[in-house]
C-alpha cells in the first residue's frame, strides 16, 4: 500500500459528460502528479501540483482540469468526455516538487467512456 | 521535450534466466532515471534509480545502468522469479521539472 488512495475505482459515463477523479496524497507529500494510461500505453503525464500551486503540465488536454486543495487533496476533472478518455487514470504523490525524487502511486481509476 | 523510448515492448523468459530492458532518451539534461513495476490491478512502484552522476546501481537481483554518452540505461532482471511478472516502466526527468515514461514493457516469467 503506497498511502495514496484514489476515487472512484471505476467510473463509467457517456460521451459529453463531466466527471470527477479524486486523489489523497501520502501524509506529508505535498506534490501531485496525474497520469493517464490509455490501454497498452505507457504513462502520459497531465500535471504535477506542488503545495496548491501548479508546478508543471504535461500532455493534458483543454477539456481536463485539475487542482490541488489547501488540505492537498487534488482532484481531476474531465469535461466533454470523448471515447477516447477511456483510460487508467493515476495520482502519483512525492514529498518534495521536484520530480527527481521517488513518486508514490495510487491504484488508478479505471474510467469507460461509452 | 524530453523523449523517452523503451524496448523490447514483451519479453518472455524461463524462471531463473536474466531479462533485460532498455531506455533511450533525448535530452541530455536529463538527470534522474527511475524505474517503476506495475502489477495488475496496481499503480506503478519504484523498483529502483539511478541519477546521471552514477554509472551502475545494484539492489540485489535487480542492476540499472546509465550510459550518459548514448543516453541510454537499462534494467538488468537476474535469476527471475514469476512474481518478477509485470510491467516495468522507465522513465527521465529533466530540469527535476518534468518526468516522461516509456512505453512499458510486459514481462513474464515463465516457471
Amino acid at each position: 500500500d503506497s498511502g495514496v488512495t484514489q476515487t472512484p475505482k471505476h467510473l463509467i459515463t457517456a460521451t459529453g459528460q463531466r466527471v470527477t477523479l479524486r486523489c489523497s496524497p501520502r501524509s506529508g507529500d505535498l506534490s501531485v502528479y496525474w497520469y493517464q494510461q490509455s490501454l497498452d500505453q505507457g504513462l502520459q503525464f497531465l500535471i504535477q501540483y506542488y503545495n496548491g500551486e501548479e508546478r508543471a503540465k504535461g500532455n493534458i488536454l483543454e477539456r481536463f482540469s485539475a487542482q490541488q486543495f489547501p488540505d492537498l487533496h487534488s482532484e481531476l476533472n474531465l469535461s466533454s468526455l470523448e471515447l477516447g478518455d477511456s483510460a487508467l487514470y493515476f495520482c502519483a504523490s512525492s514529498a518534495s516538487g521536484s520530480t527527481a525524487n521517488e513518486q508514490f502511486f495510487g491504484p488508478g481509476t479505471r474510467l469507460t467512456v461509452l | 521535450g524530453e523523449n523517452v523510448e523503451q524496448h523490447p515492448s514483451t519479453l518472455s523468459v524461463q524462471e531463473g534466466d536474466s531479462a533485460v530492458i532498455k531506455c533511450t532518451y533525448s535530452d541530455s539534461a536529463s538527470n534522474y532515471f527511475p524505474w517503476y513495476k506495475q502489477e495488475l490491478g496496481k499503480g506503478s512502484q519504484l523498483i529502483i534509480d539511478i541519477r546521471s552522476n552514477v554509472g551502475e546501481k545494484k539492489d540485489q537481483r535487480i542492476a540499472v545502468t546509465l550510459n550518459k554518452t548514448a543516453k541510454h540505461f537499462s534494467l538488468h532482471i537476474t535469476e527471475t522469479q514469476p512474481e518478477d511478472s509485470a510491467v516495468y516502466f522507465c522513465a527521465a526527468s529533466i530540469y527535476n521539472n518534468d518526468m516522461r515514461f516509456g512505453a512499458g514493457t510486459r514481462l513474464t516469467v515463465k516457471p
